[in-house]
């Protein structure tokens, strides 16, 4: 079986450009999350998807940020406009869901805004 | 209140010692407690986990503690190895809920 996929790898953006970064999660995964990784903040939950419906927005992250799940099988996060403070590690996991608590996380994108 | 505390940030450990790490929470209505492991360049990765309806979780170097009264996990590895240098979390979750809360992490060293 597949792990999570995330593309791309790498990001660089100007400051003010739309971003779009994409995550297939683990087949048969009912539950997506997409999290914000930084050495200050650590791991910061943006999104969280049951079976396609959004669970949660992450709060603080609504305004620009936007995690949408096309199908079960493949997930977007859009940051619009982007900011230099948004330069982070972007990681995308997956789960069973229904109360099982295995996360299955992907190798993320690291994005640097300039 | 939904917050995972875990200590120490950063920590080296000789080749061959014991590792221990540890995280507090306040919210009781955590059940599920898993550690993740996570290697520069690539996403967390589950190491071990424990219901808190155990104390104790065993699985090769790596041991688990709960303390449900005192709110408390720790993870103990023996024999520490160069090769389990790598970031740790702990993290915690309502079994009725999806999403887990992570500790802050701990950067593990060990030196040869």
């Amino acid at each position: 079986d597949a792990g999570v996929t995330q593309t791309p790898r790498h990001e660089v953006a100007e400051k003010g450009q739309t971003i779009i970064l994409k995550c297939e999660p683990v087949s048969g995964h009912n539950d997506l999350f997409w999290y914000r990784q930084t050495k200050i903040q650590g791991l910061e939950l943006l999104s969280y998807f049951r079976s396609k419906s959004l669970m949660e927005d992450g709060g603080a992250f609504k305004d620009r940020f936007k995690a949408e799940m096309l199908n079960s099988s493949f997930s977007t996060l859009k940051i619009q406009p982007t900011e230099p403070k948004d330069s982070a590690v972007y990681l995308c996991a997956s789960s069973l869901g229904g109360g099982r608590g295995e996360q299955y996380f992907g190798p993320g994108t690291r994005l640097t805004v300039l | 209140q939904q917050q995972v505390r875990q200590s120490p940030q950063s920590l080296t450990v000789w080749e061959g010692g014991t590792t221990v790490l540890t995280c507090s929470y306040e919210d009781s209505t955590f059940n599920y407690f898993p550690w993740y492991q996570q290697f520069p360049g690539e996403g967390p990765a589950l190491l071990i986990s424990i219901l808190s309806v155990s104390d104790k979780k065993e699985d090769g170097r790596f041991t688990t503690f709960f303390n449900k009264r005192e709110k408390k996990l720790s993870l103990h590895i023996i024999d520490s190895q160069p090769g389990d240098s790598a970031t740790y979390f702990c993290a915690a979750q309502n079994y009725n809920q999806g999403k887990l809360i992570f500790g802050q992490g701990t950067k593990l060293s060990i030196k040869p």
